[in-house]
């Protein structure tokens, strides 16, 4: 069936990075865009960028630039979002949702819950 | 970035009651608006997109209104199901998004 799946929880120390799977199965993965939003405890969703698997272009949330890379492997067809320099308030739970032109986020990975702490 | 606001935070409201959540854009988004909704602990899940479009397998007592900057989401006949946050977000400046802050419909 149409679904992402996304790697498991992460423990990172502040100054750290992490990268995050989520991996499409069900549709033809070019075909879509993926897009990466946050949820920190208690708060609502945030936007942190975009990816197109078909040529790799990307667009990212202005307050993350430096700081955020998207990738992605046709080959396996997995996403990947990297955040470097973390601090305490990255902690928050990441999703990848599947995108298209004229539609919105219509599926969703189950998420991934990252933690920043000494 | 366009900016979009909910109203209100939160709701309170019973089995049966017909509810209703407002949502504004910061410049016209014609109608490329989406409504979620969130459960604890999960991911949000895609009620209504272009405004007033019921996506696949969403019950009929939710409906969507509205174009340009104000829109709104209806529940004619809460369910048990229905308590949770609901959120808009606007997709007309692809490929950058913004949600609103979210309304919490919570059982009086």
């Amino acid at each position: 069936q149409v679904q992402l799946v996304q790697s498991g929880p992460e423990l990172k120390k502040p100054g750290a990075s992490v990268k995050v799977s989520c991996e499409a199965s069900g549709f033809p993965f070019t075909e879509f865009a993926i897009v990466w939003v946050r949820q920190a405890p208690g708060q609502g969703l945030e936007w942190l960028g975009w990816i197109s698997p078909f040529n790799g272009n990307t667009n990212y949330a202005q307050y993350l630039r430096g700081r955020v890379t998207m990738t992605t492997d046709t080959s396996t067809t997995t996403a990947y979002m990297e955040l470097r320099r973390l601090r305490s308030d990255d902690t928050a739970v990441y999703y990848c949702a599947r995108v298209a032109l004229t539609t919105p986020f219509d599926i969703w990975g189950q998420g991934t819950l990252v933690t920043v702490s000494s | 970035d366009i900016q979009m606001t909910q109203s209100p935070s939160t709701l309170s409201a019973s089995v049966g009651d017909r509810v209703t959540i407002t949502c504004r854009a910061s410049q016209s988004i014609d109608n490329w608006l989406a409504w979620y909704q969130q459960k604890p602990g999960k991911a949000p899940k895609l009620l209504i997109y272009k405004a007033s479009n019921l996506e696949s397998g969403v019950p009929s007592r939710f409906s969507g209104s509205g174009s340009g900057t104000e829109f709104t989401l209806t529940i004619s006949s809460l369910q048990p199901d229905d308590f949770a946050t609901y959120y808009c977000q606007q997709y007309s400046n692809y490929p950058r998004y913004t949600f609103g802050q979210g309304t919490k419909l919570e059982i009086e």
